[in-house]
């Protein structure tokens, strides 16, 4: 069966800190993977997609990147972190029959 | 521009009765409907989806419905139980995007199932 991980749960950082979210999927190949935010009291907000590695788009002007080294590995970075970047981060793959399902989520708190 | 609306932002049901969580949209190219669960601190939690081939899809205790000409879908939950609890999510999303699954996503509903 196909497992998303994504690190850390929590992280507080300072502003101007850089930031770097990993994600990994287990138990396919190529998946469609999905940075996405949740702002207080908000829906989810898709930031970034990736349909294969090195291939990135981003739906929202932002201080943040994504990039896919490997197959099942997506990264969400930012050099230089400002207080709206405060959020809560979830990472997604989607199947064929365009299933989305989402891993546990990064508590991104920037002071 | 909210494409997709989630209008009650909690909805309050007794044990046994029926939940119904709606949503709308405004997108006519959206054509696959999906609803999900989130708990606080974590990550939401697929439920069930509908193509807009249909007009319903049914799993155990949660049916979807989808209503195309007035652009609405609802999810009932029955019968609701405590373990509902949580925050639903109506997301949608269209067949434009070369593949990938671009999810809209409604602000959500807090459902609170009361014993």
């Amino acid at each position: 069966s196909q497992t998303i991980h994504q690190w850390p749960a929590t992280l507080v950082q300072p502003v101007g800190s850089p930031l770097s979210l990993e994600c990994t999927v287990e138990g396919t190949s190529n998946p469609n993977l999905y940075w996405y935010r949740q702002a207080a009291g908000r829906g989810l907000q898709l930031l970034f997609y990736s349909v294969g590695i090195g291939q990135i788009s981003s739906e929202v002007p932002q201080n943040l990147s994504a990039s896919r080294p490997q197959d099942r590995q997506f990264i969400l970075s930012s050099k230089k972190l400002l207080l709206s970047d405060s959020g809560f981060y979830l990472c997604a793959w989607s199947r064929p029959d365009r299933r989305a399902f989402f891993g546990q989520g990064t508590r991104l708190t920037v002071v | 521009d909210q494409q997709v609306k989630q209008n009650s932002p909690s909805l309050s049901v007794q044990e046994g009765r029926i939940s119904i969580l709606n949503c709308d949209y405004t997108n006519s190219m959206f054509d696959y409907f999906l609803w999900y669960k989130k708990y606080p601190a974590e990550g939401p939690t697929f439920l069930i989806s509908i193509s807009s081939i249909k007009d319903k899809n049914e799993d155990g205790r949660f049916t979807v419905f989808l209503n195309k000409s007035a652009k609405h879908l609802s999810l009932h939950i029955v019968p609701s139980q405590p373990g509902d609890s949580a925050v639903y999510f109506c997301a949608a999303s269209d067949d434009q995007s070369g593949g990938a699954q671009k999810l809209v996503f409604g602000q959500g509903t807090r459902l609170t199932i009361n014993p």
